[in-house]
């Protein structure tokens, strides 16, 4: 099993351009999750797929960044308009169902100049 | 929303010493709460993880729940240099959802 897979795992972006990150779960996997982590702010929760279904958004700033998942075996984060704040390491995590381990991705480090 | 927050921020130890990591939260609904390590570079891996209050032993690794205090704790007995790392306090939401809220993290390091 080759673990969690996010592609690419290093991207820069000029301010206001957009920026897709990847995100392949453990299949068998029915939950997709996506934070972001950042030294001052620490790991911060994005977004929550159950099923391919969103469940939970709370975390994921409105205007700019959406998610999907159109299928099992990949998830997408997109954030248009990227701004130098967005920088930081995203990391997109699955698990097998309630309460169950999160196994994590290498992240991707975007990085917005 | 959940609010965690972990102390201390960094830890500096010697090997073989007992080293306690702690961790609170902002809801006693929360239903799991764990424990994750990540070094440097790497993604962050399960530690270990409890349900309800109480304590769970495994290994050097030791961890107290207390629900009715809001706090949560890691204990490492004669740690290593490979212990070495950032370790997270994740609480799980209260609403049934299985998203968790983490901690800043406590910087832990071993001295040989």
């Amino acid at each position: 099993n080759a673990g969690v897979i996010q592609t690419p795992r290093h991207k820069v972006t000029g301010k206001g351009q957009e920026a897709t990150l990847w995100c392949e779960p453990i299949s068998g996997h029915s939950a997709v999750f996506w934070y972001r982590q950042t030294i001052v702010q620490g790991l911060e929760f994005l977004t929550y797929f159950r099923n391919q279904a969103p469940i939970d958004d709370s975390g994921m700033p409105k205007e700019r960044f959406s998610a999907q998942m159109p299928n099992q075996s990949h998830s997408t984060l997109k954030i248009q308009s990227t701004q130098p704040q967005d920088s930081a390491v995203y990391l997109c995590a699955s698990s097998l169902g309630n309460y169950a381990e999160q196994f994590f991705g290498p992240g991707t480090r975007l990085t917005v100049l | 929303q959940q609010k965690v927050q972990q102390s201390p921020e960094s830890l500096i130890v010697p090997e073989g010493a007992m080293t306690s990591l702690n961790c609170t939260f902002s809801d006693s609904a929360s239903q799991y709460f764990a424990w994750y390590r990540q070094h440097s570079g790497k993604a962050p891996k399960a530690l270990m993880s409890i349900f309800s209050n109480g304590e769970k032993e495994e290994g050097r690794f030791t961890i107290h729940l207390n629900k009715a205090s809001l706090h949560f704790s890691l204990h490492i007995r004669d740690s290593q240099p490979s212990d070495s790392a950032l370790y997270l306090c994740a609480v799980s939401g209260n609403t049934g959802y299985q998203n968790f809220y983490f901690g800043k993290g406590t910087s832990l390091t071993v001295i040989p």
